[in-house]
């Protein structure tokens, strides 16, 4: 079975302060992909990176940065210089091809708070 | 972009009422989903669905859901005899496959907020 862990409810921070969103996961499959997914008060799931779980190669778009460290099942998101628009619940998925079947499995999610 | 379109946006009902929930995929997805979000909780799978029939269903799509597509272009989600706990956003979303590659991943649409007194 998949399952992800967020184990960081809510977090707050300042803007302009760096923040770093947790997210580890479970699966028995070899091949699968981990995915972020930012929820804003508006309600929509606005997707943000995906990965596969052969591309252990960090990746940085903008302000946003991910770490993926299969070695401890970790898939973590950071932002730099956080800014208000960032407040948001993030989600972590995974999605996997066996056992989790044909699914993307979602964390609890992570509430991030920017205040001025 | 192509987006997932879904309505109504809100929609309030009657315990024990019949809701259809509507969504409009983007259109050369093949992989049809959806999913639940009880409010502050996580987004959970409900049904995926490929070539007119369901390919998976978690326990929660019991006897009283059901989806459907119609026609070419939607795909709906009813709820047979609404009961308080299904009060919930309801997300649809789509994929071009549910494979490898670029292609599993799900574009999902704004939400269908179901709230049953």
């Amino acid at each position: 079975a998949q399952k992800v862990t967020q184990a960081q409810t809510e977090i707050s921070v300042v803007e302009k302060e760096d923040v770093t969103l947790d997210c580890v996961y479970e699966t028995r499959d070899t091949t699968y992909y981990l995915f972020w997914y930012k929820q804003p008060p508006s309600g929509e799931l606005v997707f943000l990176i995906r990965r596969n779980s052969f591309d252990e190669q960090n990746e940085i778009s903008g302000r946003y940065s991910w770490n993926f460290q299969k070695s401890t099942s970790s898939f973590n998101f950071t932002i730099t210089a956080s800014q208000v628009v960032d407040s948001a619940v993030y989600f972590c998925a995974l999605f996997a091809f066996t056992g989790g079947g044909n699914k993307l499995t979602f964390g609890t999610g992570t509430q991030l708070k920017v205040e001025l | 972009e192509p987006e997932v379109t879904q309505t109504p946006s809100h929609q309030v009902t009657q315990m024990g009422q019949e809701v259809i929930l509507r969504c409009v995929p983007i259109s050369n997805h093949l992989y049809f989903y959806w999913y639940r979000q009880i409010l502050g909780q996580k987004v959970e799978f409900l049904v995926s669905f490929y070539n007119n029939e369901i390919s998976e269903k978690s326990e929660i799509f019991d006897d009283q859901f059901s989806v459907e597509r119609p026609d070419g272009s939607n795909f709906t989600l009813k709820i047979r005899s609404t009961k308080l706990e299904d009060s919930a956003m309801y997300f649809c979303a789509s994929s071009p496959t549910s494979g490898g590659g670029g292609a599993n991943v799900l574009t999902f649409g704004a939400g269908s907020r179901l709230t049953v007194l």
